[in-house]
């Protein structure tokens, strides 16, 4: 079985102090992991994913098999970063994404 | 135009109707599931479609339905609605060719279904 766990539901930042939401997960084989985002009344959408080890608006995420997790980071957290974020898992067996809870950031002026 | 469109976006509805939630897609994805979204508990698995003759449970079918008319349609039902499933639900559809799937999931705007 497949698990995701994001322990923070709410998480409160100031605008240009660091921000790491947490994400840890539970998979027998190799999972490909991935955070969504959902802006206030928009639609869920992709921000990043580990495979592809970029940055997406400044955020990074790193894939510790040790430690099963994948904590989304961000040095210098912006207003506009306020959403909610989904950390989602899937794995060998295909493509159903398992999710979160969610963490619903806000970044104070 | 949105790539995968859900209707109603909001919906009221008494304990114990019928209900159906729709979701159309031009993305020309084989694969649409059927998420339901609850404050705390994030996104949940209801049904999913890999092609027009393939329909799965997900971790939380008990009380609904699901139909797929089209490769381009995922209705969900709810036979009898009852309170506890007021929730938000999204529908989305993914690429099968573009890494098991996961990277080409594309949501819906979500419909917001309330049971009173």
């Amino acid at each position: 079985a497949q698990r995701v766990t994001q322990p923070e539901k709410l998480l409160s930042v100031f605008k240009g102090a660091p921000v790491e939401l947490k994400c840890n997960y539970s998979y027998s084989g190799s999972p490909e992991l991935f955070w969504y985002v959902q802006y206030s009344r928009q639609r869920l959408q992709l921000l990043l994913r580990h495979i592809s080890r970029e940055s997406i608006k400044g955020f990074t995420a790193d894939l510790n098999k040790g430690e099963t997790s994948f904590h989304l980071k961000k040095p210098f957290a912006q207003e506009e970063d306020s959403a909610m974020y989904y950390c989602a898992l899937t794995g060998t067996s295909g493509s159903r994404l398992t999710f979160g809870e969610g963490t619903q950031l806000t970044v104070n002026p | 135009d949105a790539d995968v469109t859900q209707t109603p976006r909001n919906r009221i509805t008494k304990t114990g109707k019928r209900i159906m939630l729709e979701c159309s897609q031009t993305k020309g994805h084989d694969r649409m599931y059927w998420y339901r979204q609850d404050p705390g508990l994030g996104l949940r698995l209801i049904y999913y479609s890999f092609d027009v003759k393939d329909i799965n449970k997900g971790e939380i079918s008990d009380g609904y339905s699901v139909s797929r008319q089209a490769q381009a349609k995922f209705s969900l039902s709810l036979e009898s609605a009852i309170p506890n499933q007021t929730a938000l639900y999204f529908c989305a559809t993914s690429d099968p060719s573009s890494d098991r799937g996961a990277y080409g999931y594309t949501f819906g705007s979500g419909t917001r279904l309330t049971v009173v």
